[in-house]
């Protein structure tokens, strides 16, 4: 079974300054997508990243970006020129590409950026 | 169109009575998946359906907890008999068939409290 961990239940970033999100999974899949989700406080829940396994390079988009690495089983996410509107929980999340649409998510890491 | 919609946003209820929550998705989208979410995790898989077929229910989907999408547009989830730890957010999440389409949309979830 895939699992999904998120060690950091809490994290504070001064605002223009830069956060490293940390994720780490588990699965016997070869061929996976991996997200970040980004839920602000009482809204719905938006994609802010993805990651395609099979592809190396690290996904980026804007001021976020990810550090896969495929063999460590370690997805982490990077949020640079953080800004107050970046306060939010972020789960990380494991889809296989088998077939099945389970998401698999992580327990999140709730992020406060600080003026 | 405005993104997933889901009706109620908040239910209270007494122990022992039935809930009906209703899902709205993103029009055109085939897939739809419920979600619980319970406070200090992350979204748990319930259930998923391509069109008006369910073709995955999770083992936290006990027999009191059915799901329908009828005619493949809009979803139901009923509780029936709800009992106090079936007290959580239920999400509602919507993405397009095809190979590579793996956002899921979210809405802004139905916050279930059993009292």
């Amino acid at each position: 079974a895939q699992t999904v961990t998120q060690s950091q239940p809490e994290m504070s970033v001064q605002e223009a300054e830069t956060v490293t999100l940390s994720c780490t999974y588990d699965t016997s899949e070869n061929n996976y997508y991996l997200f970040w989700y980004k839920q602000p406080p009482s809204r719905q829940m938006i994609l802010v990243i993805r990651q395609e396994a099979y592809k190396q390079q690290n996904a980026t988009e804007n001021r976020f970006s990810v550090n896969f690495q495929k063999a460590a089983k370690s997805f982490s996410l990077k949020i640079s020129d953080s800004q107050l509107g970046d306060t939010a929980m972020y789960f990380c999340a494991f889809l296989p590409s088998s077939g099945t649409y389970k998401y698999i998510f992580g327990t999140g890491t709730r992020l406060k950026v600080l003026a | 169109d405005t993104g997933v919609s889901q009706n109620p946003r908040h239910k209270i209820t007494k122990r022992g009575q039935n809930v009906t929550f209703r899902c709205d998705p993103i029009s055109e989208h085939n897939r739809l998946y419920w979600y619980r979410q319970t406070l200090g995790q992350g979204p748990e898989f319930l259930t998923y359906f391509q069109n008006e077929a369910q073709l995955e229910k999770s083992r936290l989907l006990s027999d009191r907890f059915s799901a329908e999408r009828p005619k493949g547009s809009f979803s139901t989830l009923e509780i029936q008999r709800t009992e106090q730890g079936d007290s959580a957010m239920y999400l509602c999440a919507s993405s397009p068939s095809g190979a590579g389409n793996t956002e899921a949309f979210f809405g802004q979830g139905t916050r279930l409290t059993v009292v």
